[in-house]
């Protein structure tokens, strides 16, 4: 079956740099989204990517949606503690309807 | 606009009690309806799935159900509680999706249970 990807599992930030997590796909996707966690908290929607080779921009996040549509990217610039979390990416499963297949996330902590 | 409520919090249960949580979303209508559980510092992993009133789609074996018993109320019982049942259990509910496009999901506050 589907699998979906996601590296590193654990990234430590320093407040103010670049870092990019990773998401991949055992199969195409006809779409895939992202969620961030705070910590204690509930997985929220950031965004959806459709298009093959689609690239969008929310402030200092910049979502990659791969020319395959097999992989995506999460790319955070000067990052700031608000930026912790886990940030997941989920796309849905070969012939599913309305379903999603979560990642295991990258928890991110970021140093001060 | 839409809201999702789920509750309780938190619940700290024995190991062979009975459990329901109920998840209500409003402000829209004909919702698809998830159960997810995360395990602690892991990833969320689908229980259940609807799309109507009394449609579930069970996604992997155990002593849980859940059940549909008005459009916009999701329920997750067990009559015997596990300790592998402990962990935080979200609800989330997205708009009824055509042919394999996917909607946003919106998740509940979530539950932390606890089994002892």
């Amino acid at each position: 079956g589907q699998q979906v990807m996601q590296i590193p599992q654990y990234q430590h930030v320093q407040e103010g740099e670049d870092f990019t997590t990773y998401c991949n796909s055992s199969t195409t996707l006809s779409n895939i989204q992202w969620y961030k966690q705070r910590p204690g908290g509930h997985p929220v929607f950031l965004i959806q990517l459709v298009k093959s080779g689609e690239v969008k921009k929310q402030k200092r996040l910049t979502f990659q949606f791969g020319e395959a549509k097999k992989n995506s990217s999460l790319h955070i610039t000067a990052t700031q503690t608000t930026d912790v979390g886990t940030y997941f990416c989920a796309g849905p499963p070969t012939d599913s309807w309305g379903k999603l297949q979560f990642g295991a996330g990258t928890q991110v902590v970021v140093t001060p | 606009s839409q809201t999702i409520h789920q509750w309780p919090a938190t619940l700290v249960q024995p190991v062979g009690s009975p459990l329901s949580l109920e998840c209500t979303v409003e402000g829209t209508s004909n919702p698809n309806l998830y159960w997810y559980r995360q395990a602690a510092g892991r990833g969320l992993q689908l229980l259940f799935y609807s799309v109507g009133i009394g449609q579930i789609s069970s996604e992997v074996p155990q002593n849980l159900s859940a059940s549909r018993p008005q459009d916009r109320q999701f329920i997750l019982s067990s009559k015997k509680l596990l300790l592998s049942d402990s962990g935080f259990y979200l609800c989330a509910w997205s708009r009824s999706a055509s042919s394999y496009s996917n909607q946003p999901q919106h998740f509940g506050d979530g539950t932390r249970l606890s089994i002892l």
